[in-house]
């Protein structure tokens, strides 16, 4: 398994402004992604955070508004630029090794006023 | 192709009783099914998986049933139990890409009358 931990647990921000969150695991890891779970509604892949090169993009996410860095084997970061209330929403980062399944942090709780 | 659709949106049930959660997917290059269960503020856990080459698994309470031929999956909660109370998610991932990618489906609020 992987302990892993986000930061913020969750924040209030205002329209227009952009929040980074942050996603740290206890040990290397080979894959990292980032989800958005709106309230009530199942996972939604956003991308998949490469270490060392750009992020790969799930159909109707772009780099623009969801940038992602990934400088190493245990870290990545997740930016929602530009939030409007529709922004609103959980952020879930979660981990894997090759062969193994996927474990998931405890998210970051997103409201945009 | 890529959805795993999921029945039903809702359960209750009596403390004891059997919970039964069912999934189906399309893409047949599927070969990791994975579920997980998730309370309020958390996030998912993962409860229990399987691969195609075994029609069942139990884990405690917990027993996965599979149907490779039908294309289904079912999640099995056996004396269940208040802390059984939370959403689960079912999940197919695989496939000739190797991304791992998870599709999930849209999951499933039990709750487990005391």
């Amino acid at each position: 398994s992987a302990v892993i931990s986000q930061k913020p647990s969750r924040d209030i921000c205002q329209r227009g402004t952009s929040l980074t969150i942050q996603c740290q695991v206890d040990s290397q890891v080979t894959m990292m992604f980032w989800y958005r779970q709106q309230p009530g509604q199942s996972l939604t892949l956003i991308a998949t955070a490469n270490q060392g090169s750009e992020a790969t993009y799930e159909s109707g996410f772009v780099i623009d508004k969801f940038p992602i860095s990934r400088p190493n084997l245990t870290f990545s970061t997740l930016t929602v630029s530009n939030m409007s209330p529709e922004d609103s929403s959980i952020y879930l980062c979660s981990v894997a090794r090759v062969g193994d399944t996927q474990y998931f942090g405890p998210g970051t709780r997103l409201t945009v006023l | 192709q890529q959805q795993v659709k999921q029945s039903p949106q809702s359960l209750i049930v009596q403390k004891g009783g059997i919970s039964i959660i069912n999934c189906a997917y399309e893409n047949t290059a599927f070969d990791y099914f994975p579920w997980y269960q998730q309370f309020p503020g958390k996030g998912p856990a993962l409860l229990i998986a399987i691969r195609p080459d075994v029609s069942e698994k139990k884990e405690g309470r917990f027993t996965i049933s599979f149907n490779k031929s039908a294309k289904q999956f079912s999640l099995h909660i056996m004396d269940s139990q208040p802390g059984d109370s939370a959403t689960y998610f079912c999940a197919g991932s695989g496939g000739v890409s190797g991304t791992y990618k998870y599709i999930f489906g849209t999951g499933t609020r039990l709750k487990v009358l005391a």
